[in-house]
């Protein structure tokens, strides 16, 4: 697989501490939201959704959290692991022209896990 | 273990040569999608296709870049003329959509593209 050595913002959390990945979204109308994580020369790989009619979602040692107001995403990730170290985006879907969705991903951000 | 594949892996060309990148999506998937990633954007996306038919392409330079899909199981990114500016890794993803529903888009392994 492949990968790009991206300049993001990093995060650096301790093994076993949670993790909280935060997102800013652009678009209001934007009704589906999807976290994706890509490890070192990989692709992005799924790891969970939400639809805006939800504030909350969660899934094994992960919880996604949507606010509207603010247009705002969170990723949280329970007792952090090596594993879990790698690039995590946020993405929304949107509405586009022909009535088609399109997902657009945010920038990404570095997770870093110190032993 | 149902996979998108992109081939090839690596491509190294020289500026004004022709590439042409090539996926092969999920059996049964409607859905592919052509994105690119480099340091400075991130992932962009190129181009789509429900149905093997093109619906947004307005992420893509039109003089030089162009995607098709020949048929269900080939989606091809073609670059001619290649500049510098295009070295980048491009990702194919595949995924279902079915009317009402969402799309979980599952990425190949990528395309890492050179153009000295």
């Amino acid at each position: 697989g492949e990968s790009v050595g991206l300049h993001l913002p990093t995060l650096s959390v301790q093994e076993g501490d949670n993790s909280i990945i935060n997102c800013a979204y652009s678009n209001s109308a934007s009704d589906y939201f999807i976290w994706y994580k890509q490890e070192s020369g990989k692709g992005p790989q799924f790891i969970i959704d939400i639809r805006s009619n939800m504030d909350k979602r969660q899934g094994q040692r992960v919880t996604v959290l949507l606010n509207k107001t603010v247009k705002h995403l969170s990723l949280q990730i329970a007792a952090t692991q090596p594993g879990d170290s790698a690039v995590y985006f946020c993405a929304e879907n949107i509405i586009g022209y022909s009535s088609a969705s399109k997902i657009i991903f945010g920038s990404g951000t570095r997770l870093s896990i110190r032993p | 273990d149902a996979r998108v594949t992109q081939t090839p892996r690596h491509k190294v060309t020289e500026m004004g040569q022709e590439v042409t990148m090539r996926c092969q999506p999920i059996l049964g998937h409607n859905t592919v999608f052509w994105y690119r990633q480099t340091m400075m954007q991130g992932l962009e996306l190129l181009a789509y296709f429900r149905n093997r038919a093109p619906l947004d392409d307005s992420g893509m330079p039109k003089d030089r870049f162009s995607a098709e899909m020949p048929d269900a199981t080939l989606a091809t990114l073609k670059i001619q003329p290649s500049e510098p500016r295009d070295s980048a890794v491009y990702f194919c993803a595949s995924g279902l959509e079915i009317q009402g529903s969402y799309n979980e888009q599952f990425f190949g392994p990528g395309t890492r593209l050179t153009v000295l």
